[in-house]
């Protein structure tokens, strides 16, 4: 596989549930970023993994929580989340974090709360 | 505060006929400009980046340009293939983070 890869494609989940969504990225790149893309938005950023560490979190409350294991992997674990949670999610990545560098990103995971 | 407007924000044009979407942003000491296109259903593809005013960059029926305070996106005989969502962004002033658009939504009939 090549790119930036994010599964699932499509969630649901209730308010109650907890879920995870991943992110891989096959461009041996070492900054990894997390966005929320809503409708009439600009995308968000969130969270932002440089070699492994966190660097940036943008105020992103605490009911989405980020893990990044490796350079390649990148989670974002979702619990008792609300409505207004809706959105599509986008992975990123690019060399080494420098803001400088172009973000290459997957195809998102679009996110439905009940 | 650091910001960038797109406009238009939607577009509709016939095939063949060229136009500009436009980008300005308000970040001081600019490092980069990124165009990016995005489709329904798909997460943004990149396009190009210009770091300094006077450079232009290609990409078959896409031309960007940049100036001091703001880029273009020219397209020239578009095609129905070259509608979607275009998105530009510029790193914040701190470095940190960038900074999108809200896009322009491009739609070219045959």
């Amino acid at each position: 596989e090549t790119g930036v890869t994010q599964t699932p494609r499509h969630l649901v989940m209730g308010m109650t549930n907890k879920k995870s969504l991943k992110c891989e990225q096959h461009l041996g790149h070492n900054a990894m970023y997390w966005y929320k893309q809503s409708a009439k938005k600009p995308l968000e950023l969130m969270f932002v993994y440089n070699f492994k560490e966190q660097t940036e979190n943008n105020s992103v409350p605490s009911r989405f929580s980020p893990e990044c294991p490796n350079s390649s992997h990148l989670f974002l674990h979702l619990h008792t989340l609300q409505p207004e949670d809706s959105a599509l999610y986008l992975c990123a990545s690019s060399q080494d974090g420098q803001t400088n560098q172009p973000q290459h990103f997957g195809d998102g995971t679009r996110l439905s709360i009940l | 505060e650091d910001q960038v407007t797109q406009s238009p924000e939607a577009l509709r044009l016939q095939e063949g006929e060229s136009s500009s979407l436009n980008c300005s942003y308000t970040v001081s000491g600019l490092r980069g400009l990124f165009w990016y296109r995005q489709d329904p259903g798909k997460g943004p593809e990149f396009l190009f980046t210009l770091y300094s005013a006077g450079e232009e960059k290609e990409k078959e029926r896409l031309k960007a340009t940049l100036t001091k305070k703001e880029s273009f996106l020219h397209i020239t005989a578009p095609k129905p293939e070259d509608s979607a969502t275009y998105l530009c962004a510029v790193p914040s002033q701190a470095g940190t983070a960038l900074i999108f658009g809200k896009g322009t939504t491009l739609s070219v009939s045959s």
